[in-house]
């Protein structure tokens, strides 16, 4: 089974709110992502979870915090988003190897996101 | 950090033709993959190729690393092909994994 599952498919939110996305696997992978998606654009990594643990933040903006509760799970946690930062959330995962070396990466359908 | 790009932005087929795209990069990569992007967002893996050929029905992919490029091949194109194609990296090292994409090629297939 290769599948990574994203809820909710959509979402829209104000500015004022908090809502969080939630990614989940079951393929015993160790390496999660977070990607954010423009119209139109090809997605970009915003946080890489290596064992459970933050091993990339791309320089985002503190509205976004992710969480990995365990190696399964993977939550974007929103606050205070901004109408630029509507897109499509992509979540993934992949095997973690030894030596810092990442398999192939397996990507979930996202979660549309609107900010009004 | 590492630049990929990929050929042609955009092409239009009828049904039946082939194709080939093209993804160059800047440095030498662990990992390759070619996705499709459906309508509805999804992308789907078409190839993991870091080096060499893999072939899968209707589709091949070749990834020549010493040279910094990989081709992915659509024969006998279908409308259901329609779509964005990515070619998407990995540097390894400190990169954790980290995939930069291609800023794609956009399929159409007319029937």
């Amino acid at each position: 089974d290769t599948e990574v599952t994203q809820t909710p498919k959509h979402l829209v939110m104000g500015m004022t709110n908090k809502k969080s996305l939630k990614c989940e696997q079951h393929m015993g992978h160790r390496a999660m992502y977070w990607y954010k998606q423009k119209a139109k654009k090809p997605p970009e990594l915003m946080f890489v979870y290596s064992y459970e643990k933050l091993s990339i933040n791309e320089s985002v903006p503190s509205r976004f915090s992710p969480e990995c509760p365990n190696s399964s799970l993977l939550n974007l946690h929103l606050h205070a988003l901004q109408p630029e930062d509507s897109a499509l959330y992509l979540c993934a995962s992949s095997q973690a190897l030894a030596r810092q070396r990442f398999n192939e990466q397996f990507f979930g359908p996202g979660t549309r996101l609107t900010v009004l | 950090g590492i630049q990929v790009e990929q050929s042609p932005p955009d092409l239009i087929l009828q049904e039946g033709a082939n194709s080939t795209l093209r993804c160059n990069f800047s440095d030498s990569v662990n990992n390759l993959q070619w996705f499709h992007q459906n309508p509805w967002g999804q992308l789907i893996n078409l190839f993991y190729i870091p080096s060499g050929t893999k072939q899968n029905g209707r589709l091949s992919a070749t990834t020549v690393a010493t040279e910094r490029y990989s081709l992915l091949y659509i024969s006998s194109s279908q409308t259901t092909d329609s779509g964005v194609y990515f070619c998407a990296v990995n540097a390894g090292g400190t990169s954790y994994g980290k995939l930069t994409f291609g800023q794609g090629t956009i399929l159409t297939v007319h029937p």
